[in-house]
């Protein structure tokens, strides 16, 4: 396996809290994403980074903002989480020698 | 507006049959598609590509077809197996510009029956 974690797995929160999801890599790859998934829409990106410190934004970033100081590690904050943010949310990497994009087991969060 | 689309929610298939699922995308920058296979609760994993200077990639029993003038592709299963049933997403990319960044569509729901 490529070795993508994301931490919580699940978490439930309240309207307004800030929430920050982690993913973390063990294989060194530059590009890293995060996503959205929700019924009816697929996959949706919310921001990516091509490098520490370079981040930009996706289609769906309103609400959202992301870290990475690391390579390994790319951060997701929700500053104020809303009902519309409650989403399984899932974490990739740019696997270039294979082309493709490798994804982590997602973090399903619910948002009251 | 979609870019890629998919536009059969789900399709039923008998073991053993043939599964074709299909993909129109609109943006004719787009050179790079995959396509993944989702299990409930876990993450999507990638199946099989193609680039666009190919109109055909077999992978065992997977094959994609790409027909650029119709902006179109197609994902065969042959044959059918019960533990194909996933939800299956196709992706496109133009690589040219952002790097790697995928755009996916709604899905569709395969169901192999025994």
């Amino acid at each position: 396996d490529a070795g993508i974690t994301q931490s919580p797995r699940h978490k439930v929160t309240e309207t307004g809290t800030p929430v920050t999801l982690r993913c973390h890599q063990t294989e060194n790859h530059r590009y890293m994403y995060w996503y959205r998934q929700d019924p009816g829409h697929g996959l949706r990106l919310i921001h990516y980074s091509y490098g520490v410190k370079d981040t930009d934004k996706g289609e769906v970033s309103d609400g959202y903002s992301v870290s990475r100081s690391k390579t390994e590690d790319f951060l997701l904050t929700l500053e104020s989480a809303t009902s519309s943010q409650t989403s399984v949310y899932f974490c990739a990497i740019w696997r270039g020698g294979f082309d493709e994009q490798f994804f982590g087991p997602g973090t399903r969060l619910t948002v009251l | 507006d979609q870019q890629v689309k998919q536009n059969s929610p789900s399709l039923s298939v008998q073991e053993g049959r043939i599964s074709i699922l299909n993909c129109d995308y609109t943006n004719s920058m787009f050179d790079y598609f995959l396509w993944y296979k989702k299990y409930p609760a876990e993450g999507p994993t990638f199946l099989i590509s193609i680039s666009s200077i190919k109109d055909k990639n077999e992978d065992g029993r997977f094959t994609v077809f790409l027909n650029k003038s119709a902006k179109h592709l197609s994902l065969h299963i042959v044959p059918s197996q019960p533990g194909d049933s996933a939800v299956y997403f196709c992706a496109a990319s133009a690589r040219g510009g952002s790097q790697g960044n995928l755009i996916f569509g709604k899905g569709t729901k395969l169901s192999v029956k025994p």
